[in-house]
């Protein structure tokens, strides 16, 4: 099974509607971390967290949320979808050593029309 | 603003020819990482070298780090078709408590 799983794997949606996506991991990591990808770009970091009571905010934050359920579960909202959140959304875990590699989750492909 | 940018953006050979990525970084870093993305997948760890470090090798890969002009390259030796993928470096920025960022990559296409 896979280390980091996300649901769900592809979404269409409308503007304005609420989006939650889901993301597990079974690495038994404390840091998580929610990317977005546009074409022919690289990561941005949308939110972070570093274990189950930290939540920080990344480069474009504006426009979504997240909640961490558990060590295991983080999840990232889109309150009222928008075209230009149309993206490939990443999620990934770290362990706390510095320099930890980070093992992603094969991605989310939202698109909002 | 990106941390790591990687040189060139894209880039073509021919299977059997070496490829080299170049990545510059502004701040100082603890250690720099390579990724590898299939297209429209996950990113998938390649080699993490550390700052007191100059060249390391896995496999085909060698990464070297020279960081007095705060640089990486990122050379594939002897390429085939399945190298094809974006490559990302990655820095930490000199702290283990910030996430690390990501350049926007390099489009390798080896072509058979």
């Amino acid at each position: 099974d896979a280390d980091v799983t996300q649901t769900p794997r592809n979404r269409i949606t409308k503007t304005g509607k609420r989006i939650m996506l889901e993301c597990s991991q079974t690495k038994g990591h404390d840091r998580m971390y929610w990317y977005r990808q546009d074409p022919g770009l690289g990561l941005q970091l949308i939110y972070y967290s570093f274990d189950v009571k930290d939540i920080n905010k990344g480069e474009i934050s504006d426009g979504y949320s997240v909640s961490r359920q558990a060590q295991a579960k983080f999840s990232l909202s889109l309150e009222s979808a928008i075209p230009n959140q149309t993206a490939l959304y990443f999620c990934a875990t770290s362990d706390p050593r510095p320099g930890g590699e980070q093992f992603f989750g094969p991605g989310t492909r939202l698109t909002v029309l | 603003s990106q941390q790591g940018e990687e040189d060139p953006q894209a880039l073509s050979i021919q299977e059997g020819e070496n490829a080299t990525m170049n990545c510059s970084y502004k701040t100082s870093i603890n250690n720099l990482q390579w990724y590898r993305q299939n297209s429209g997948r996950g990113l998938v760890h390649l080699i993490l070298i550390r700052s007191n470090e100059r060249e390391k090798h896995s496999g085909r890969l060698r990464v070297t780090l020279d960081t007095s002009k705060k640089s990486s390259s990122l050379l594939i030796t002897a390429s085939r078709a399945a190298d094809t993928a974006s490559y990302f470096c990655a820095t930490d920025r000199g702290s283990g408590n910030t996430p690390l960022v990501f350049g926007k990559g390099t489009r390798l296409s080896v072509i058979a």
